[in-house]
């Protein structure tokens, strides 16, 4: 069975300020992780993935994320958020060879300008 | 071009009728799903499909019917609706066999059962 968890239901926080929302997996075997990320009222798009190589990726719109294999984790980072980064933000795993993307329950991420 | 397109976008309907979602992507993928979100945003998985065979059927009522005519369509159908299957399903696909796990997602389908 796989599983994610997000240790952060709703993080608000202001302009220009740093970000990480945690995320920490379950599967016993090989992962490609990914944060998708939800603008209100929009359908989900890929903010960044992990499949293997270097643990620390990048993705669009200055988020990164790393991948710590021995803490289960996969934290998203940004250095400085701006009000447009307002949105739901979902980690996911996929375990090798399976054909399910499981989410985590979520991050609601609200900017005060 | 859309990548996974889904029609309708809204759907408002008394309970009891019969409903379907069509979902079709051109992105050449092997794999498509569906995806319920309530109203929390928590999303899970409904089914899978792989090639036109089901691989994943998770503890959805049988009143859901998924059906894959052709690897690019996933149209679900939803017989004698209840007010609980009001929520967004969401539907995506994704290219499995090259172990490209990434899912794309179609806009939605915002279902509301009055």
């Amino acid at each position: 069975a796989q599983s994610v968890s997000q240790h952060n239901h709703h993080v608000i926080l202001s302009e220009a300020a740093s970000l990480e929302l945690g995320c920490n997996y379950s599967y016993g075997g090989t992962v490609n992780l990914f944060w998708y990320v939800q603008y209100p009222g929009q359908h989900l798009q890929l903010l960044l993935k992990y499949f293997s190589g270097d643990p620390l990726v990048k993705g669009i719109k200055g988020f990164e994320a790393e991948f710590i294999k021995s803490k289960f984790s996969f934290n998203l980072r940004k250095p400085s958020v701006q009000w447009s980064d307002t949105a739901e933000y979902f980690c996911a795993l996929s375990g090798a060879g399976s054909y399910q993307l499981t989410f985590g329950k979520g991050t609601k991420l609200s900017v005060i300008p | 071009d859309t990548a996974v397109s889904q029609t309708p976008k809204y759907l408002v309907t008394q309970m009891g009728n019969d409903k379907s979602i069509k979902c079709e992507q051109n992105l050449g993928h092997d794999t498509m799903y569906w995806y319920k979100q309530d109203s929390k945003k928590f999303l899970k998985i409904m089914f899978s499909y792989n090639n036109k065979e089901l691989i994943i059927n998770e503890t959805v009522p049988n009143r859901f019917s998924p059906k894959s005519p052709d690897k690019a369509h996933l149209n679900l159908h939803i017989n004698s609706l209840e007010l609980g299957d009001s929520a967004v399903y969401f539907c995506a696909s994704s290219q499995m066999g090259q172990g490209r796990t990434e899912a794309f997602f179609g806009q939605g389908t915002r279902l509301t059962v009055v």
